[in-house]
């Protein structure tokens, strides 16, 4: 399987500021990542796919130019958050998938808390 | 409208008290159903991968299965340590979207 890392781990910023999160495939080249968000005690909603060298693909319902989502190589990919609000509070997760398998592979999650 | 649905929500099992995890899913095409284990505040680990009914997938403790229409993950004489929510997924034909299923809280209880 492979390997994601995400940066960082947790955060708390104010409401109105924006956040950058990193999402990291540290041993294989993901030309497909995913982003999700997870609230308390509830399953993964897909936020966006987000694709090497092109716009990303937002599901509905998902702000795009609120949630900035850039992936700039085949091992990086980013989400910002911009002028956050404490709604946007929650717990987010990037996966990246092997095409050969279509198994998807997440890294350890980022907590944002919005105050 | 694909959907994915998993039962119970939450389960409590004694050690050793084997039993069932079931995801039943509604899509247009399947490309694969995969079944994650995540521990709080951490994300998804990966346990298994069905790509069409009949197929069977195991590890120590744990067991997948897939018809047309569900899968079920069969937990053997579960330990404590299994305790976690169990969550499964599918990819959708076409496309790269994964939808997952609401989980599965499993406690085991020493």
């Amino acid at each position: 399987g492979a390997v994601v890392s995400q940066h960082p781990s947790w955060v708390i910023c104010k409401s109105g500021t924006s956040v950058k999160i990193e999402c990291r495939s540290l041993d294989f080249q993901a030309t497909t990542m995913f982003w999700y968000r997870q609230f308390p005690k509830q399953s993964l909603m897909l936020m966006a796919t987000s694709n090497e060298g092109s716009k990303a693909t937002y599901e509905q319902g998902v702000e795009k130019d609120k949630f900035l989502i850039n992936h700039a190589s085949l091992t990086l990919s980013t989400l910002t958050v911009t002028s956050a609000h404490p709604e946007d509070s929650s717990f987010y997760i990037c996966s990246v998938s092997q095409e050969s398998t279509y198994e998807q592979y997440f890294g350890p999650g980022t907590r944002l808390t919005v105050t | 409208e694909d959907q994915v649905t998993q039962s119970p929500e939450a389960l409590r099992l004694q050690e050793g008290e084997s039993s069932s995890l079931n995801c039943s899913y509604t899509v247009s095409g399947l490309r694969g159903l995969f079944w994650y284990r995540q521990d709080p505040g951490k994300g998804p680990e990966f346990l298994f991968t069905l790509y069409s009914a009949g197929e069977e997938k195991e590890k120590e403790r744990l067991k997948a299965t897939l018809t047309k229409k569900e899968s079920f993950l069969h937990i053997t004489a579960p330990k404590p340590e299994d305790s976690a929510t169990y969550l499964c997924a599918v990819r959708l034909s076409g496309t790269y979207k994964y939808i997952f299923g609401t989980g599965t809280r499993l406690k085991v209880l020493a």
